[in-house]
């Protein structure tokens, strides 16, 4: 099945700056790529996605890219805020052969933000 | 995008009863999910709720544990067995609308057990 690993554990940058989490897939049949944006006590929201017949996808301050040949993506956002502190999770859909799918997640980066 | 909505929101049981947590979608899905995600932790798959037929579960899940139902579409509701404190956690009701890859999550039950 699919393995989806994530980094950083965590990330701290200053207001303004950019900020990109890496994450890697083993199943070259996987096909969707969501990441997802958790604050304290609250649910996972989607932020961005990317399927795999696009390389990058882009949606204000925040960007999906994805690498098939080497199984990686990345979320980049830019001109970092305060209210982009949370923890980001990345996940990739699994493909199984019995033509059920189930996202696998990543272990997730917490994303601090300095004013 | 979907309204998931979760009943309760939160609860504090007590060892060896159990608690069945309700989810509602507001929209046309085609999966829905359970997870259950630890303090600090990533999101865990429990299982697939299929609709008129049995729950998918992960390794490690098992159905007398956490039985699963899923009468319609948009409804379904996790037991969690027999509570231990090792089942304190937050456990998380998800639905992949119909016709999209997106999958939301709904607001999440927070789970003690004493």
């Amino acid at each position: 099945g699919e393995n989806v690993e994530q980094h950083p554990s965590t990330l701290s940058v200053q207001e303004g700056d950019s900020a990109v989490i890496k994450c890697t897939y083993s199943d070259s049949a996987s096909n969707y790529f969501p990441w997802y944006k958790q604050e304290l006590g609250k649910r996972p929201q989607l932020i961005i996605d990317i399927r795999s017949n696009v390389g990058e996808k882009k949606d204000q301050r925040i960007a999906v890219t994805l690498n098939k040949t080497a199984k990686h993506f990345s979320l980049h956002i830019t001109e970092t805020q305060p209210e982009d502190s949370a923890v980001y999770f990345c996940a990739a859909r699994d493909q199984m052969n019995t033509g059920f799918q189930k996202l696998v997640f990543g272990t997730g980066t917490r994303l601090l933000v300095s004013p | 995008s979907a309204v998931i909505s979760q009943k309760p929101s939160r609860d504090i049981c007590q060892r060896g009863t159990s608690l069945t947590i309700q989810c509602q979608v507001d929209s046309q899905v085609t999966m829905m999910f359970w997870y259950r995600q630890q303090p600090g932790q990533s999101l865990t798959l429990i299982a697939t709720a299929n609709q008129g037929s049995e729950a998918t579960y992960e390794s490690g899940f098992v159905i007398d544990k956490f039985p699963i139902s899923r009468p319609n579409l948009t409804f379904s509701t996790l037991t969690v067995s027999n509570m231990s404190p090792e089942d304190s956690s937050i456990y998380l009701c998800s639905a992949k609308l119909a016709g999209s890859y997106e999958q939301y999550f709904g607001p999440g039950t927070r789970l003690t057990v004493t």
